[in-house]
């Protein structure tokens, strides 16, 4: 079945960063676009990055932009996100999905990985 | 960027209500508009997109209208395992891909 795996997150300082991958499986991954969408503690839902099938182009939210990078590896079913000069606000649970539609919508949703940016 | 605004923040029912939750573009999407139901601790679903198109699995009690700038997500007979979070998404030309603020549907 289609699957979407998050890993990488975890405890880190503001100004440092971390790598987060998200593992696909049960579909051609190379033939979606990906996307990551995070969640602060107990807030709504914010739109972060989105890449295409071949990797480019790439989008960033204004909130993200010049600090993180998408990427992916179509050959190992793996999409990235590399997070550096991490703030406070980055706190939360980042999704990856994968878009099913000419609609932009996504589907399925992996389970996430929290991070939290903390001294 | 298009902004959403998403009314009620949250909303209080009754097994067997019919409820509906409103999603406002800041300008107009034409029917680029997908609606998500989250419960506690889990990941988002996928429930409509393009406005009013059902996805596979999802039961018929859901409908979702709308065009434009105003969309409505409509449950008819809620069941206990609609009580959940849910949220529009704009998806309109490049991103950013913004999401209304997320209504909370509560048990009366």
């Amino acid at each position: 079945q289609v699957q979407l795996v998050e890993s990488g997150g975890g405890l880190v300082k503001p100004g440092g960063s971390l790598r987060l991958s998200c593992a696909a499986s049960g579909f051609t991954f190379s033939d979606y676009y990906m996307t990551w969408i995070r969640q602060a503690p107990g807030k709504g839902l914010e739109w972060v990055s989105y890449i295409s099938r071949s990797g480019s182009p790439t989008y960033y939210a204004d909130s993200v932009k010049g600090r993180f990078t998408i990427s992916r590896d179509n050959a190992n079913n793996s999409l990235y996100l590399q997070m550096n000069s991490l703030r406070a606000e980055d706190t939360a649970v980042y999704y990856c999905a994968r878009r099913v539609s000419a609609y932009n919508s996504f589907d399925p949703w992996g389970q996430g990985t929290l991070v939290t940016v903390s001294s | 960027d298009i902004q959403m605004t998403q009314s009620p923040s949250s909303l209080s029912a009754s097994v067997g209500d019919r409820v509906s939750i409103t999603c406002r573009a800041s300008q107009s999407i034409s029917n680029y508009l997908n609606w998500y139901q989250q419960k506690p601790g889990k990941a988002p679903n996928l429930l409509i997109n393009a406005a009013s198109s059902l996805q596979s699995g999802v039961p018929s009690r859901f409908s979702g209208s709308g065009s434009g700038t105003d969309f409505t997500l409509t449950i008819t007979s809620l069941q206990p395992e609609d009580f959940a979070t849910y949220y529009c998404q704009q998806s309109y030309n490049t991103p950013p891909y913004t999401f209304g603020q997320g209504t909370k549907l509560e048990i009366k």
